[in-house]
């Protein structure tokens, strides 16, 4: 079945260490996103992805890194600067041309850091 | 910039009760409207969309219609099931402006009793 994977799906870290959560996708997507979400909140924005060796940031990407070496895979590292980094990150992808449609994004199930 | 507000919840109903949660967005362009739903410890499931003015999204018994002139996106249905319990997220994508990327309302918690 084609999706998006993220793992792990509970994820605990003491303060001051970077942590790297990882997405996944074999849709065959081109672009790829990261967003946060806070109870209460709506998701936002920190990094996304159009094509493979390019990213840009989005709206909240101070303390956040990423990469993209391969199409299906866009990991999201959280670093020690990042001064509140307890939330729920969401992975999502687009496909620009084909079956799925392009201005549709398709998340996946999530990992919840929680760091202590 | 792009921004969505949408009613504040919780929202608390009986099963085949009627469900309305609005929807309204600012936007510059002409951009495309998602409702989302998260059943939880879960990601987000597109629930349904509409791409241009007077479409109608429509999918498991939920409906929205863009209405570009109120700019509203309303969600509905009819009668609502215990299984229907969970947030719901109205978005809009700018279609190319800034990526696709995409702007969320809040969220609107729906608990729905037997």
């Amino acid at each position: 079945d084609g999706g998006i994977t993220q793992s792990p799906k509970y994820l605990f870290r003491k303060e001051g260490q970077n942590v790297t959560l990882s997405c996944e996708q074999n849709l065959n997507h081109d672009a790829m996103y990261w967003y946060r979400q806070d109870p209460g909140q709506g998701l936002r924005l920190i990094y996304y992805s159009q094509i493979v060796n390019d990213f840009q940031k989005g709206d909240i990407a101070e303390g956040y890194s990423v990469s993209r070496e391969k199409k299906e895979s866009f990991p999201l590292t959280v670093t020690s600067a990042q001064k509140n980094p307890t939330a729920f990150y969401l992975c999502a992808s687009r496909g620009l041309a084909g079956v799925y449609s392009t201005d549709t994004q398709y998340f996946g199930p999530g990992t919840r850091l929680t760091v202590l | 910039g792009d921004s969505v507000t949408q009613m504040e919840g919780p929202v608390t109903l009986s099963e085949e009760a009627f469900l309305t949660i609005n929807c309204t967005y600012t936007a510059t362009g002409y951009p495309s409207l998602f409702w989302y739903v998260q059943y939880p410890g879960e990601g987000l499931q597109l629930l349904l969309k509409a791409t241009k003015a007077d479409d109608k999204g429509s999918n498991k018994g939920f409906e929205a219609t863009y209405r570009k002139e109120t700019t509203s996106f309303h969600l509905e249905k009819g009668s609502v099931q215990v299984s229907d319990s969970a947030v719901y997220f109205c978005a809009l994508s700018d279609r190319g402006g800034s990526n696709y990327k995409l702007t969320f309302g809040k969220g609107t918690l729906l608990t729905v009793n037997p």
